[in-house]
């Protein structure tokens, strides 16, 4: 079974719209820590944004904000005035406890944003 | 930036030769790991290490092997490269309070 869901391969995004990028999860730990990373077409891998499973708030990076549901199991990505930048593949990852800090990812959602 | 360095960025061999990548940190992390990104995958580990001489293999690590003699450089062998390990490999490494993975800019490799 997956572990990590994101349901959306691709989207596509009026430039100034805000965007939420889903992403569900799947583990049995009370302990573990959500992850959101951009990967432009340029290839590398940026990290965004962490979400730790006890955190009571919701994290934000700038633009970026992760919308934690915990008894959902759900970590959407939501991204607010979208600029064309913002055109990437994004992937939502998750490390459970005492996993030597191995990192599980999504397959991905491929985000285009339009002018 | 992580300080972390991918040799070479890219690569054509052949069927049966033998591969080595190379990743290289320069801030003394402990954790490093070896990812390939393949389309429809997302990004899945080959190996990662603890320490010095210390390995784990990931969820696709057959058909390669790693070594870590030093601290800062994590070695990945495709010892008879096959076609199916076309791919894109990511190294990484674990930093900062929340240990969040910083990777390097990646080597494309393609096994003709």
């Amino acid at each position: 079974a997956q572990k990590i869901t994101q349901t959306q391969p691709g989207m596509f995004v009026q430039e100034k719209e805000a965007v939420t990028l889903d992403c569900t999860y799947d583990t049995s730990d009370q302990s573990y820590g959500l992850f959101w990373y951009k990967q432009p077409s340029s290839g590398e891998m940026i990290f965004l944004i962490y979400q730790g499973s006890y955190d009571e708030q919701n994290a934000t990076e700038g633009r970026y904000s992760l919308n934690f549901q915990k008894a959902r199991k759900s970590a959407n990505l939501v991204i607010s005035a979208s600029q064309l930048g913002d055109s990437a593949m994004y992937f939502c990852a998750m490390r459970e406890a005492n996993r030597d800090d191995k990192i599980i990812f999504g397959k991905g959602t491929r985000l285009h944003i339009l002018p | 930036d992580a300080g972390i360095t991918q040799s070479p960025r890219h690569k054509v061999t052949e069927t049966g030769t033998p591969v080595t990548l190379r990743c290289h940190q320069t801030e003394n992390h402990r954790y490093m790991y070896w990812y390939r990104q393949d389309p429809g995958h997302g990004l899945r580990l080959i190996h990662y290490s603890y320490g010095v001489k210390d390995t784990d293999k990931g969820e696709v690590s057959d058909g390669y092997s790693v070594s870590r003699s030093k601290t800062e450089d994590f070695l990945l062998t495709l010892e008879s490269a096959t076609s199916s390990q076309t791919s894109v490999y990511f190294c990484a490494i674990s930093a900062g309070v929340v240990e969040t993975q910083y990777f390097g800019p990646g080597t494309r490799l393609l096994v003709l």
